[in-house]
């Protein structure tokens, strides 16, 4: 079975402060994926990677960066954190097919 | 560009059948996945079509109409269980595999 891990379930920061946000998936999956997703809007896409070092921007990379220096780790990063970026992150992995395999989340609170 | 449109709520009774349908717009399509998401968790996937026609898996059926860029995912017997959010999500064409994800369907089934 894929596994797809992330390092927090529920995270308070300040505002202002840098926040990491590590995922891990173990089926050497080449694409990873972080997305948040609010009530209302559903699952928004903030960056992806097809391949070590590479990085895309999604439909929402505003305030964001990204890091994969591994295959199997794909690291989001929040530069200096918001009150509107409180939100429900979502990193996935898919493989060469399209099935997304989703993380458990991590809920954000930025106050 | 690509426009995915799904009820925002729907309710049932244990034991009957549901329909949640999914029409969208694309410039391009390669396919299209529903996943389940309970409340609190990751979405798990459920199907993926990417011909015409019905994918049947247990109690669960999903349906394609790339003509009409419709598809509608099918819950027989219905379980207290089921009560989740339905996301539905496409692949536009052009090579990518990057899914677009509606705004996902909160099904609540009751006794």
């Amino acid at each position: 079975d894929v596994k797809v891990t992330q390092s927090s379930r529920y995270l308070v920061k300040r505002t202002g402060e840098k926040v990491f946000l590590e995922c891990v998936q173990d089926m050497d999956h080449e694409n990873m994926f972080w997305y948040r997703q609010d009530p209302g809007l559903g699952l928004r896409l903030i960056y992806f990677s097809y391949d070590v070092k590479m990085k895309e921007k999604g439909d929402i990379p505003e305030g964001y960066s990204v890091s994969r220096e591994k295959k199997e780790r794909f690291s989001l990063i929040l530069e200096s954190a918001s009150t509107n970026q409180t939100s429900m992150y979502l990193c996935a992995s898919s493989g060469q097919g399209f099935e997304q395999y989703f993380g458990p989340g991590t809920r954000l609170t930025v106050t | 560009g690509q426009n995915i449109d799904q009820p925002t709520e729907m309710t049932a009774t244990e034991g009957a059948i549901v329909q949640i349908n999914c029409t969208y717009q694309t410039s391009g399509f390669n396919g299209l996945f529903w996943y389940q998401q309970h409340a609190g968790e990751a979405p798990t996937f459920l199907s993926y079509n990417v011909l015409d026609g019905l994918e049947e898996k247990g109690r669960f059926s999903s349906f394609l109409s790339r003509s009409k860029g419709y598809s509608y995912l099918l819950l027989k017997e219905l379980q207290m269980k089921d009560s989740a959010s339905y996301l539905c999500a496409v692949i536009i064409g052009g090579g990518s595999y990057i899914p677009t994800f509606g705004r996902g369907t909160s099904l609540i089934v009751h006794p």
